[in-house]
């Protein structure tokens, strides 16, 4: 069975970091490109980042750019997202995700960052 | 950026009805389209892919078409367990964008 966990999320201050991890398992991790992808409360997903297998190529949505970091240990299947500079409009649910050429096939649950003072 | 534009972006409807949502891109993006369910507090599900591919699992009421600037998913038979927020998603080039989300509703 193909599981994404997603930790890391909570309450941090404007200017704070944090870091999101995301741990899979049911397959072979280091075969594909995995995505970051968000949702504000209320609103519709917003794609931040994604990374290729072997993580020698990263995109990242313009309003994180310089700012944000996608990176992966195959090692250990894990995918992070590194997360600098935060700002209140990057309070959000953030999902990790199993990237395909035209599409997302599976999802985590989700962790919760809130950006506050 | 493509941008995506689904209508309507919200609508009501009964069980047993036939729903169309629509989602148009802003320049062509081939076949590079999925479609998403997502119901409250939960992770989006994918339905669609490559515009017209049902994921595995997905019932046969739901399927895709369209290709280039113009697509469409389709219910065939609304189910009380459809009602929920429908997304588009580009995947023809960075960066990968949404649609702002089509709301079914009873």
């Amino acid at each position: 069975e193909v599981q994404l966990v997603e930790s890391g999320g909570g309450l941090v201050q404007p200017g704070g970091s944090l870091r999101l991890s995301c741990v899979v398992s049911g397959f072979t991790f280091s075969s594909y490109w995995m995505s970051w992808v968000r949702q504000a409360p209320g609103k519709g997903l917003e794609w931040v980042a994604r990374i290729k297998k072997d993580g020698s190529e990263k995109y990242y949505v313009d309003s994180v750019k310089g700012r944000f970091t996608i990176s992966r240990d195959n090692a250990n299947n894990s995918l992070y997202l590194q997360m600098n500079s935060l700002r209140a409009e990057d309070t959000a649910v953030y999902y990790c995700a199993r990237a395909r050429p035209s599409s997302s096939d599976y999802w985590g649950q989700g962790t919760l960052v809130t950006v506050s003072s | 950026d493509i941008q995506l534009t689904q209508s309507p972006s919200f609508l009501s409807a009964s069980v047993g009805d036939r729903l169309t949502i629509t989602c148009r891109a802003s320049q062509g993006i081939s076949s590079y389209l999925a479609w998403y369910q997502q119901k409250p507090g939960k992770a989006p599900k994918l339905l669609i892919y490559a515009a017209s591919t049902l994921q595995d699992g997905v019932p046969s009421r739901f399927s895709g078409s369209g290709s280039g600037t113009e697509f469409t998913l389709t219910i065939s038979s609304l189910q009380p367990e459809d009602f929920a927020t429908y997304y588009c998603q580009q995947l023809n080039s960075y960066p990968l964008t949404f649609g702002g989300g089509a709301k079914v509703e009873i």
